[in-house]
């Protein structure tokens, strides 16, 4: 079964714009949130987490929101760049990394 | 600091034969967590390594085996391939102990390819 979900497959976005990737999960027992990067032919790149204990996280450009009640984080990148271009991975971890299916975010000049 | 390496890159093998993937952690990073990324499953846990033994276990038959050296280098082996075992390895390092025990970084990965 699915623990953690990101529905959306798909993100554009043009350049200098906010781009909002979501993630749902089923498991109350995740105390940490992450989001990673991955390029095609890389592992994935981490880019921020989040203790259960917090709802906000911020670091540069990104910015992680967690709504522990509704079981929902969403990251946000602002301004957005053509680097970004990328899969972009929710992971919630217990004892281990439960990945979602992630989200190919592509960024328009 | 250098990052997390796997060998060999890629890897390609028939039905029935075993393999094994290599891992060098982070330096100072004690766990060793494998994962198999695959096109329909996306990215699912192996197991993880943490001072010589194996600490977690995902929802894998007994065909996928791995090991952790006294260096924190890790390998994964798999015998008796299926077709279906064609996939990204991916190897993840952490600290293993203490509040960033969350945090993995990954290697490039082992693509292996059963044919």
């Amino acid at each position: 079964d699915q623990q953690v979900k990101q529905n959306s497959p798909s993100l554009s976005v043009q350049e200098g714009r906010i781009s909002i990737l979501n993630c749902d999960y089923t498991n109350s027992m995740f105390d940490y949130f992450l989001w990673y990067k991955k390029y095609p032919a890389e592992g994935p790149t981490f880019l921020i987490s989040i203790s259960s204990i917090k709802d906000k996280n911020e670091d540069g450009r990104f910015t992680v929101f967690l709504n522990k009640s509704a079981k929902h984080l969403s990251l946000h990148i602002v301004p957005s760049q053509p680097g970004d271009s990328a899969v972009y991975f929710c992971a919630a971890y217990d004892y281990k990394l439960s990945f979602g299916a992630g989200t190919t975010v592509t960024v328009r000049a | 600091k250098a990052g997390v390496t796997q060998t060999p890159r890629y890897l390609i093998k028939t039905r029935g034969q075993q393999v094994t993937l290599s891992c060098s952690p982070i330096s100072g990073h004690r766990s060793v967590s494998w994962y198999q990324q695959t096109p329909g499953q996306g990215l699912q846990f192996l197991f993880e390594y943490f001072s010589e033994t194996q600490r977690n276990k995902g929802n894998f038959p007994g065909r996928f085996s791995g090991r952790q050296f006294s260096n924190s280098r890790s390998e994964m082996n798999v015998s008796t391939l299926e077709l279906g075992d064609s996939a990204l390895y991916l190897c993840a390092s952490s600290l293993g102990t203490g509040g960033e025990v969350h945090e993995q970084f990954f290697g490039p990965g082992t693509r292996l390819t059963v044919l």
